[in-house]
């Protein structure tokens, strides 16, 4: 199929780690994305990775990635209030049309 | 550097009425993309341009969408007339190219569009 899968919501406590899982269906997909949206707002990109690496950090986000079972996540560490949104993974088909494919969002609730 | 900025954020229009909404792309951003997103679901894609060329537009119900980019800068989406089922967040982005490394897409805020 051609569906991104995500699980549809996510609770933890604030300063604990929150993991946001994808899965992705196209092995020639270049990049995977992930994006934040805020109640009312557009998407706010937050990272990206591209499909020959298997981790990227940037500052308390960290992308791994399993390409073999085509398998993305997201940890964002010391999670906090403010991150507490809707998170999206998008894969890119091929670099040649630019089209993303976003799976249906996880809902992080982070409880003080 | 300023964002995508789009306009109206919200517009609430009876069925069978025209709409329009209006898209300015971050400054030098060749490519620029119109999605669509439904209540509870990710964004998808409408159509997308390269400059004021309409690459890839399959996924646009063409008898009611129209769009149009005729400078290659700003864009306008179109629906006429509008349905119940068209209620929902339209969501345009750009992106620079290749040539900068990555082609990432920004997006801007969405107008959120109501059809009673």
């Amino acid at each position: 199929g051609e569906d991104v899968e995500q699980s549809l919501f996510l609770s933890v406590r604030e300063g604990d780690s929150s993991v946001i899982n994808c899965t992705y269906t196209d092995s020639s997909s270049t990049y995977l994305y992930w994006y934040k949206q805020e109640p009312g707002a557009g998407l706010q990109l937050l990272t990206y990775i591209f499909s020959n690496m298997d981790m990227k950090q940037d500052q308390r986000l960290t992308v791994l990635l399993n390409k073999k079972d085509k398998h993305l996540s997201l940890r964002i560490a010391d999670t906090q209030t403010g991150d507490s949104a809707i998170y999206f993974c998008a894969e890119l088909r091929s670099s040649n049309t630019g089209k993303l494919i976003f799976g249906q969002g996880t809902t992080l609730q982070v409880k003080p | 550097e300023a964002g995508v900025v789009q306009s109206p954020r919200y517009k609430i229009i009876e069925k069978k009425q025209p709409v329009a909404f209006w898209c300015n792309p971050i400054s030098g951003h060749n490519t620029l993309y119109w999605y669509l997103q439904n209540l509870g679901q990710g964004p998808e894609l409408l159509i997308r341009y390269e400059n004021e060329e309409a690459v890839d537009d399959s996924q646009l119900p063409k008898d009611r969408f129209s769009a149009e980019r005729l400078k290659g800068v700003d864009s306008t989406l179109k629906i006429q007339p509008a349905e119940l089922g068209d209620s929902a967040v339209y969501l345009c982005a750009s992106s620079p190219g290749w040539e900068s490394g990555t082609d990432t897409q920004y997006f801007g805020p969405g107008t959120r569009l109501t059809v009673l």
